[in-house]
């Protein structure tokens, strides 16, 4: 099965500032990968995702990179702010899966 | 839409206790997912179902059972519940292999067993 790491387990920053979140995955047949936000007390929720034939995606403060030679892809968060405190997972999938393999979860904190 | 809902929210149960978690969704969406979340381990996937009438085990399915009558519908239950059965659960749902492979995930339920 799919091996998946993601790094670091915590990471804090100051408001302002940038995060990447990095999680490296095992099965080169993976074409699908996402990033799931949790809020405290809430499920998981999707806010961005790219697919194997794309190197880069963007939306507004958040953006996906992909390096599929390497098998990672990574989260990055700019201008953070506060409400960007949450968990943060990936969950790589191959195309004829039925089943994500998730991350451990990044916990990122931004201090006001 | 109310999109994906779960029932309760939180529950205590005894050892040897058996409940029901009832997990429904209105996106008509084919696949649905019973994950736990403890602590450090991030989402771990007790069983899945692909179709109405159709389930299958995912990575830690001992002590757990599911069914799936109704597409809409997908219930886990706990026949003898166990402390080591302490968690929030989760469930989600997706369109399908072959199309989107987002996950929408429901509110969760924080079950303690004493």
């Amino acid at each position: 099965g799919e091996n998946v790491e993601q790094h670091p387990s915590t990471l804090s920053v100051q408001e302002g500032d940038s995060a990447v979140i990095k999680c490296t995955y095992s099965d080169s047949a993976s074409n699908y990968f996402p990033w799931y936000k949790q809020e405290l007390g809430k499920g998981p929720q999707l806010i961005i995702d790219i697919r194997s034939n794309v190197g880069e995606k963007k939306d507004q403060r958040i953006a996906v990179t992909l390096n599929k030679t390497a098998k990672h892809f990574s989260l990055h968060i700019t201008e953070t702010q506060p409400e960007d405190s949450a968990v943060y997972f990936c969950a790589p999938k191959q195309g004829g899966s039925y089943i994500p393999t998730f991350g451990r979860g990044t916990s990122l904190i931004v201090h006001p | 839409n109310a999109g994906v809902t779960q029932t309760p929210k939180f529950r205590v149960l005894k050892t040897g206790q058996s409940m029901t978690l009832l997990c429904a969704q209105d996106m008509n969406h084919e696949y649905m997912y019973w994950y736990r979340q403890d602590p450090g381990m991030g989402l771990r996937l007790i069983h899945y179902s692909v179709g109405e009438g159709t389930t299958a085990k995912g990575e830690v399915p001992d002590g757990y059972n599911v069914s799936r009558l109704k597409k809409q519908n997908f219930l886990l239950g706990l026949e003898s519940a166990a402390p080591s059965q302490t968690s929030v659960y989760f469930c989600a749902s997706s369109y399908g292999v072959g199309s989107t492979d987002t996950q929408y995930f429901g509110p969760g339920t924080r079950l303690t067993v004493l």
